[in-house]
This record gives C-alpha cells, structure tokens and sequence, in this order.
C-alpha cells in the first residue's frame, strides 16, 4: 500500500524557513518522480515543485523559483521542501504527491498524495 | 500559466447524470492525453478519479468517466449519490511547464 506522509509545517513569520519531509513506503521511491501541490485556504490546487525519480531534474512554479528548493533522498524514501525569504502568499496545506507514470513526467499526473501539512506564515 | 476554465458549481439529483468541463488550449489540453480528474472532499487529501483522459484507477466506481473533445475534457459522473458530493479538478500536462496546470475546480452539489 502506497503511502506518503508529510511533516514540519508550522507557524513562521514573514522572511522566515520551514523544510518539509514527505516519507513515502509502498512503492520504488526511486523509480518515480514526485510534487508538491499547495491549497490557500479555501482555493484551488497549485503545482509547486517537482523533481525526477534520480533526482537530477527539479522544476518550480514561478511564484516560489528562486525560494524554495525541493530535493529528495532515495536512500530513506523520503521528499523535501525547503522554503525560505516565506511570504503571506505562501499559507497553504502543502501535500506531496507521486507521479503516476514510471519515469514520467509531474504535469502527466499523480495518484497518491499525502495528507497534507499546513504552512501558515503571519507575524 | 493559466489555469484551466471549470464551471465554479454544477449540481444534480440523486441517480441523475452531471458533467464538469475543463476548458484549456492546443498547449495542454488539446494537445495531450494527460489529463487527470481529482475529487476532493472539505479537509481531505484530493483523490485521483480519472487519468489519461478516461482511465479509472483500481477502486474508483464505474460511474465516474472521463472524455475529451479538442481543447475541452469532461467528467461524467452517472447515478449520482450524496458521498459525489465534493470540489472536482481537473489537471493537464502543458507544453509551457513541466509541472502541469490546474482547473480553477468545480463545487459539486448533491441535491
């Protein structure tokens, strides 16, 4: 059974840091690529970042390039996002998410997203 | 990029059929069979209903299908129950973003 399980949201003021972990079981980490995707209160899903089942391709939403750094670890299953210079914007549940096909693409789709983890950043 | 065009709300009776379109262009839709339907629930993870246009993931009933015709996909949902009832996105692979683009998300409502 597939799971992903995220970790390390918060509170955190303005200009502020938070990394994410997403430890993911049930599958061959390696072999996939994977996202994440945010949700503002009470609005619409938004790609934020993927990177490739190796690790060596990562891409990012214009409105977080240059802020945050995704990465991944496939010797402990796990996905990170590492968000810096955090802005009011940035409030959202932040979920990660597997690429559905082997070797694929993120924008192709995902299937299995983890249960989210809130990100507010406020003074 | 912009986000793909779903209607904010449909709604439908018990038993009855609705369809959720998601309009895009020859950049993402229209040019891809890419396109996944997600169902999310209030304070739920979305849930993955439809991939490559009209496959079914294991587990997801036979009531929920998907099609697409030029720059427009579809989601059908037939026999309507009152569990439907959640906010629909649809997704697309671009040729402008690897990370793909999201449909602003429709509000079903079960009446």
């Amino acid at each position: 059974e597939v799971q992903l399980l995220e970790s390390g949201g918060g509170l955190v003021q303005p200009g502020g840091s938070l990394r994410l972990s997403c430890a993911a079981s049930g599958f061959t980490f390696s072999s996939y690529a994977m996202s994440w995707v945010r949700q503002a209160p009470g609005k619409g899903l938004e790609w934020v970042s993927a990177i490739s089942g190796s690790g060596g391709s990562t891409y990012y939403a214009d409105s977080v390039k240059g802020r945050f750094t995704i990465s991944r670890d496939n010797s402990k299953n796990t996905l990170y996002l590492q968000m810096n210079s955090l802005r009011a914007e940035d409030t959202a549940v932040y979920y990660c998410a597997k690429v559905i096909l082997l070797r694929a693409a993120a924008g192709t789709g995902v299937d299995y997203w983890g249960q989210g983890t809130l990100v507010t950043v406020s003074s | 990029q912009s986000a793909l065009t779903q209607p904010a709300s449909v709604s439908g009776s018990p038993g009855q059929s609705i369809t959720i379109s998601c309009t895009g262009t020859s950049s993402d839709v229209g040019g891809y069979n890419y396109v996944s339907w997600y169902q999310q629930h209030p304070g739920k993870a979305p849930k993955l209903m439809i991939y490559e246009v009209s496959n079914r993931p294991s587990g997801v009933s036979n009531r929920f299908s998907g099609s697409k015709s030029g720059n427009t996909a579809s989601l059908t949902i037939s026999g309507l129950q009152a569990e439907d009832e959640a906010d629909y996105y649809c997704s697309s692979y671009t040729s402008s973003s690897t990370l793909g683009v999201f449909g602003g998300g429709t509000k079903l409502t079960v009446l």
